[in-house]
């Protein structure tokens, strides 16, 4: 169980466009999903922070104009890059969150990742 | 939430136990012990986490010391499969906002 998946798993798009990228959590329902951002050779980076019928809570530096994030539904979050540029070619990769019963915390489950690349 | 220190690379020949150190001397008290591991090009995989009793999956194994300063998380028998950036992250559970915080790692290399 506590499968997160993501679509697409690698896009190319023209500088100038936008591209949206799915997150799913597959069997559990997850108030709360993330989004990092991560470059070659770098570790991941939280860009924000989206939990189910309310705005995204987005990390210093990171525009909340250009990177639009939905959480419509308790599986389902997207992200969408405004106005892509070649700088914003990255790994983009969201994740999803449950309590794990009987232990107490959190288990947080990534997806795949979707490679953007932006020409 | 608490700093982390791992070492930034680590070699393990295949089929012994791995051995992953972290240091965490700033943990608190509610703060709990998370590891995940990335293998290259895809998202983190969760491994285990604890508060300060040992816990055993049957990925791993997580050794937390009796003042929860550091800790051991140890792959009894590795494989090819488990090589690896392994993150070790410290945080109180705080449910709404348990963002993980990422820093860089133990790259394992499992050797032939």
């Amino acid at each position: 169980g506590a499968v997160v998946s993501q679509h697409p798993s690698w896009v190319i798009c023209k500088s100038g466009t936008s591209v949206k990228i799915e997150c799913r959590s597959l069997d559990f329902q997850a108030t709360t999903m993330f989004w990092y951002r991560q470059f070659p050779k770098q570790s991941l980076m939280l860009m924000a922070t989206s939990n189910e019928g309310s705005k995204a809570t987005y990390e210093q530096g990171v525009e909340k104009d250009k990177f639009l994030i939905n959480h419509a539904s308790l599986t389902l979050s997207t992200l969408t890059v405004t106005s892509a540029h070649p700088e914003d070619s990255s790994f983009y990769i969201c994740s999803a969150s449950r309590p794990k019963p009987g232990q107490g915390g959190y288990e947080q489950y990534f997806g795949p990742g979707t490679r953007l690349t932006v020409t | 939430d608490a700093k982390t220190t791992q070492p930034p690379s680590m070699d393990c020949a295949e089929g012994r136990a791995a051995n992953l150190p972290c240091n965490h001397s700033t943990i608190s008290g509610n703060e709990y012990v998370y590891w995940y591991r990335q293998i290259h090009s895809q998202g983190p995989q969760y491994i285990i986490h604890g508060l300060k009793n040992n816990e055993t999956n049957e990925m791993a194994s997580l050794i937390i010391t009796e003042d929860r300063k550091s800790s051991t998380l140890i792959l009894p028998h590795a494989t090819l499969r488990d090589t690896a950036v392994y993150y070790c992250i410290v945080r109180a559970p705080n449910f709404g906002n348990e963002k993980l915080t990422f820093g860089t790692g133990t790259r394992l290399t499992i050797i032939p």
